[in-house]
């Protein structure tokens, strides 16, 4: 079965860049997208088709996704940007989701 | 603005089944939408169950296959979820979603999720 990979955690400084990323066999040819989830909340997309931002989603977020890897560049960093990441991609009529980054601003 | 609302009991007895349904609300299940069933375990990542469309055709999660169904009910504006055999692995947040329009999947709207605990 497919597989996404993710880093348990990142740590970013406020105002530097944050990445993100998810691996997967020739991910690029898939399309990807990412989701924030805040404790105790419902998941949120972020992006979606490897690099498009949803309507009100800051444009601090971007994406990327060419090889085996997707990447969330999150720019200039917010102590609200403090959330797990969750990248997701569909193969073979199966939705897979990567295990989840947890994203710290310190 | 579409909103998505799970219901069913919050304990379920080991061995049972687990029922639940999402209402949707703001838009049409009729849609060219794909309806998705997501949990997450307590502290744990995201695990996707299945989906269906409005014509009734599913794709499952192969790991649970053998256990879920996803029915569509369009005259309530909603779907379901079943899951028979539950066991305390089963306990988990329980999200319904739906698909973005544009190619591959993606779920723009989620609902606000409900526990579900497998009890011995």
């Amino acid at each position: 079965s497919y597989e996404l990979i993710q880093a348990p955690s990142v740590s970013v400084s406020p105002g530097q860049t944050a990445s993100i990323t998810c691996s997967g066999d020739k991910l690029g040819d898939k399309y990807a997208c990412w989701y924030q989830q805040k404790p105790g909340q419902s998941p949120v997309l972020v992006i979606f088709q490897d690099s498009k931002r949803p309507s009100g989603i800051p444009e601090r977020f971007s994406g990327s996704n060419s090889g085996n890897t997707a990447t969330l560049t999150i720019s200039g960093t917010q102590a609200m940007d403090e959330a797990d990441y969750y990248c997701q991609a569909w193969d073979s009529s199966t939705v897979v989701f990567g295990g989840g980054t947890k994203l710290t601003v310190l | 603005q579409v909103q998505l609302q799970e219901a069913g009991p919050g304990l379920v007895r080991s061995s049972g089944t687990l029922s639940l349904t999402c209402a949707v609300s703001g838009g049409s299940i009729d849609s060219n939408n794909w309806w998705t069933w997501v949990r997450q375990p307590p502290g744990k990542g995201l695990e996707w169950i299945g989906e269906i469309y409005h014509s009734g055709t599913t794709n499952y999660n192969p790991s649970l296959k053998s256990r879920v169904t996803i029915s569509i009910d369009k005259s309530k504006n909603q779907f379901s979820l079943r899951l028979t055999s539950v066991t305390a692995a089963d306990t988990a947040v329980f999200y319904c979603a739906r698909t973005g329009y544009m190619s591959g999947r993606y779920f723009d709207y989620w609902g606000q999720g409900t526990l579900v605990t497998v009890s011995s």
